[in-house]
């Protein structure tokens, strides 16, 4: 069964304080995997799309990576303004379904 | 740039009232799509439409109806509320490519007591 999980649910951190989100995967056929940031309110913003093992996309301070059973978001000296929940999703060619994760609820301290 | 407009923002129903949850996209895009994120239950699909004049049932389609009223709008219908569908519903849109990603809405916070 296609399946996808974060971890952890919740993290708090320190500002400046570096860290990393996980989002494991069990997809038939992976045809992406793409990760949003969620503020209280709001609806999810699209931050990156990583499609093959070994790939690696960055914006700011904000680093995902992909491997053939999980994806890393790694966040570099976190500010409170990176404080938002992070979803991870991934597509399955086999099913064409989209599958999201649960999330992880990101809060950084100042 | 608007992306994804929903309206309305709030919502409170009452047990047996229906309403229509809208949604326009301003992107050009052919797919749009309704979810719901309950808490602990992460996004669901409830329905979806691959191009203008089609629709499809998601994981969750009971007790919902849509329209793709044309390119631009896709609009979601409770016929009969329910305390169970209680949520905040989301449309998405995207590019018809498999692997590009989806585009929000902020979403409708709907109450139903």
């Amino acid at each position: 069964e296609d399946q996808v999980t974060q971890s952890p649910e919740a993290l708090r951190l320190q500002e400046g304080e570096s860290s990393s989100l996980n989002c494991s995967y069990t997809v038939s056929g992976l045809r992406g995997l793409f990760w949003y940031r969620q503020d209280p309110g709001k609806g999810p913003e699209f931050l990156f799309t990583l499609y093959s093992a070994g790939e690696e996309k960055e914006k700011e301070r904000l680093k995902a990576t992909l491997t053939k059973k999980e994806s890393f978001l790694h966040i570099t000296a976190p500010k409170p303004e990176d404080s938002a929940t992070y979803l991870c999703a991934v597509y399955s060619g086999n099913t064409g379904k989209l599958i999201f994760g649960q999330g992880t609820t990101l809060q950084v301290k100042p | 740039n608007a992306g994804v407009t929903q309206t309305p923002k709030f919502q409170v129903l009452k047990t047996g009232q229906s309403m229509t949850l809208q949604c326009a996209q301003d992107m050009n895009h052919n797919s749009m799509y309704w979810y719901r994120q309950d808490p602990g239950m992460g996004l669901r699909l409830i329905y979806y439409s691959a191009s203008e004049g089609t629709t499809d049932k998601g994981e969750v389609p009971n007790g919902y109806n849509v329209s793709r009223l044309n390119k631009r709008e896709f609009s979601l219908r409770l016929e009969s509320a329910a305390p169970s569908q209680t949520s905040v519903y989301f449309c998405a849109s995207r590019w018809d490519a498999y692997n590009s990603p989806l585009h929000f809405g902020n979403g409708t916070r709907l109450t139903v007591t």
